[in-house]
């Protein structure tokens, strides 16, 4: 089974700001992970997959970069409504997600 | 517009049984697979189980191999999540969600709201 593990588990940041966030597999997953946003009381929103391609509708400020057991989420420009908790996923034999990074603000 | 709404969720007693639904539109649901995962209260997302999208294929998390069925009704775009013999760790939001194919790997691009399950004497 493959773990991923996200670090840190809380970003305090102010708007405008960059961001990054990591997702890390205990064993290579490829490039096969996805990024999600959860803001409160709210769904998850699929925002990046495949570790780098963003999903319909996200904006250009998200990234996604990495590959093999290390990966980054960036958000090149810290908006308001961009703090949230970011969850990465991967697929193997069943779905798995990371523990979560809480990003808060400054 | 891709929709996707729950139902089903409410208290229910340890050993209970509850039965969840989940009515999508905006898409042809007969040719996607479908999920579901919950997240307990204060607590990260965890995957539950999926079906193919003609429902001849499901799979479930080790927490409720035995336990819970995933099903579909295809000619009512419904997805069903039913959950037997329930446990205080079963206590959880439930999401429906679409699953999206890429290189053969799953993600999930269409959420629903969620509907919570507490199981509580």
């Amino acid at each position: 089974e493959i773990v991923l593990t996200q670090s840190p588990a809380t970003l305090s940041l102010s708007p405008g700001e960059r961001a990054t966030l990591s997702c890390r597999a205990s064993q290579s997953v490829s490039s096969y992970l996805a990024w999600y946003q959860q803001k409160p009381g709210q769904a998850p929103r699929l925002l990046i997959y495949h570790s780098s391609n963003r999903a319909t509708g996200i904006p250009a400020r998200f990234s996604g970069s990495g590959s093999g057991t290390d990966f980054t989420l960036t958000i090149s420009s810290l908006e308001p409504e961009d703090f949230a908790v970011y969850y990465c996923q991967h697929h193997s034999n069943w779905p798995s997600f990371g523990q979560g990074t809480k990003l808060e603000i400054k | 517009e891709v929709q996707l709404l729950e139902s089903g969720g409410g208290l229910v007693q340890p050993g209970g049984s509850l039965r969840l639904s989940c009515a999508a539109s905006g898409f042809t649901f007969s040719s996607y697979a479908m999920t579901w995962v919950r997240q307990a209260p204060g607590k990260g997302l965890e995957w539950v189980s999926g079906i193919s999208g003609g429902g001849s294929s499901t799979y479930y998390a080790d927490s409720v191999k035995g336990r819970f069925t995933i099903s579909r009704d295809n000619s009512k775009n419904t997805l069903y999540l039913q959950m037997d013999s329930l446990r205080a760790d079963d206590t959880a939001v439930y999401y429906c969600a679409k699953v999206f194919h890429y290189y053969d790997k799953e993600y999930f691009d269409y959420w629903g709201q969620g509907t919570l399950v507490t199981v509580s004497s």
